[in-house]
């Protein structure tokens, strides 16, 4: 999607291993979020940031952390790399003050933990 | 808590045919709601929107959705369905503010019959 860049699109890993995920904007959106997608689950919030340094948890948030130390990135790591972790993972952008504006959100990380 | 309920896992309907998707939400206030849709191997595209005024919302694609507070419904509709439709399907709800967290609705995919 134009603005917003995942890296990288798939990825193999090992249990046990630590892996980070980049979400790279150009649209200078304030809002960044990630969420882990699985089937019967729909799209789960992990983790969200509001600004540079400003980050808060969602609801499936165990096991992940985030670091926002510029607008443009908002990186996901996963400590320890399980194999519940499994998922295809999403980053989106926002921006507030345009009303409803949604979620403009990436293509997606494929994420295989063997 | 907010919540997003789409009843029906699968729907199959006839290319040319109506379709209607539905979403039921729950939320304390008066809600954002979305409705974005997900092809094979993409990220999710937003549909449409509503936030305020005409109950009745128009989308990309020819789609239409319908808010009504009363049945805390926000069903997604299409007169006529192209094979090109088939795709998973997602309602979204977020709080009635300029910047929120979504919830996402476990999604409905839509098979098209020749």
């Amino acid at each position: 999607d134009a603005g917003i860049t995942q890296s990288p699109r798939h990825k193999v890993t090992e249990t046990g291993t630590p892996v980070t995920l980049r979400c790279h904007q150009t649209e200078n959106h304030r809002y960044m979020y990630w969420y882990r997608q699985d089937p019967g689950h729909g799209l789960r919030l992990i983790h969200y940031s509001y600004g540079v340094k400003d980050t808060d948890k969602g609801e499936v948030s165990d096991g992940y952390s985030v670091s926002r130390s510029k607008t443009e990135d908002f990186l996901l790591t996963l400590e320890s790399a399980t194999s519940s972790q499994t998922s295809v993972y999403f980053c989106a952008i926002s921006e507030p003050g345009q009303g409803a504006p949604g979620y403009t959100f990436g293509s997606g990380t494929r994420l295989t933990v063997v | 808590a907010q919540s997003v309920t789409q009843p029906d896992i699968h729907i199959t309907v006839s290319e040319g045919a109506s379709l209607e998707l539905r979403c039921n939400y729950s939320y304390g206030a008066t809600p954002y709601l979305f409705w974005y849709v997900q092809s094979p191997g993409q990220g999710l595209q937003l549909l449409l929107k509503y936030f305020s005024g005409d109950t009745l919302v128009q989308g990309i694609k020819g789609f239409e959705a319908e808010f009504k507070r009363s049945q805390s419904s926000f069903n997604l509709r299409k007169p006529s369905v192209h094979w090109s439709d088939a795709a998973e399907y997602f309602c979204a709800v977020g709080a009635n503010s300029g910047y929120s967290t979504l919830t996402f609705g476990k999604g409905t995919m839509l098979l098209v019959s020749p």
